[in-house]
């Protein structure tokens, strides 16, 4: 069955610091993934798109990773600003005959408290 | 912004009722998507057109009635609605639908906030 799990569900961090976010996805065959970013109230917006073939991937303050033997990505948020506060979300595409579809995460809810 | 905006942003209707929520991107796109979001669940896709064609729709009630009169507006009709079906309705956008929903990074409206009383 196509998955794609985010941990951790929430996390709180003080301003300043350094964060990372998971996701594990279990899709096949894997076409691209995609982190997005919600802000309370507003719609995702992309903030990375990795392929196959690249394993890390930057942003400004945002560094996405990609290991499609592990099929696992991580996101890195470096020195971490009180605008960050917001869900991120994974999604990842995959081919299903002719056509390409997407499988979203749940995100995970970040809080940056000053 | 991301050249997509949805009216209104909040909505309360009771279950009797008919209203519509409206979409409307300025990016030149040729597909439009209308999502569902609940707590404590994922992206739900709902509808996808193609060039004004419906060409994705993902096992909605008929209570929920989209129309897309060109590839700028993309409306959702509501009629007679459940409590349950009260979540954030995110309309999106992206360039083209070609080889699937999946090819094309999407641009989010803001929401809809809808409450069913």
């Amino acid at each position: 069955k196509n998955q794609v799990e985010q941990s951790p569900q929430s996390l709180i961090i003080l301003e300043g610091k350094n964060c990372t976010l998971q996701c594990n996805y279990t899709v096949s065959p894997f076409s691209n993934l995609r982190w997005y970013k919600q802000d309370t109230g507003r719609g995702p917006v992309s903030l990375t798109i990795m392929t196959f073939s690249e394993n890390t991937k930057s942003n400004g303050r945002y560094t996405a990773t990609l290991d499609a033997d592990t099929k696992q990505s991580s996101l890195h948020i470096t020195a971490s600003q009180l605008s960050d506060s917001a869900s991120y979300i994974c999604v990842v595409s995959y081919n299903a005959g002719n056509n390409r579809k997407l499988i979203w995460g749940l995100g995970t809810s970040l809080a940056v408290n000053p | 912004e991301t050249g997509v905006t949805q009216t209104p942003r909040h909505l309360v209707m009771g279950m009797t009722n008919k209203k519509s929520l409206k979409c409307e991107q300025h990016l030149g796109h040729n597909a439009m998507y209308w999502y569902k979001q609940s707590a404590k669940k994922p992206l739900e896709l709902m509808f996808v057109y193609s060039l004004e064609e419906r060409v994705e729709n993902n096992s909605v009630p008929s209570r929920f009635s989209p129309e897309c009169p060109n590839s700028s507006h993309l409306f959702l009709h509501l009629h007679t609605l459940q409590p349950e079906d009260s979540a954030l309705y995110l309309c999106a956008s992206s360039q083209d639908y070609r080889a699937g929903w999946g090819s094309y990074e999407q641009y989010f409206g803001p929401g809809t906030r809808l409450t069913v009383t």
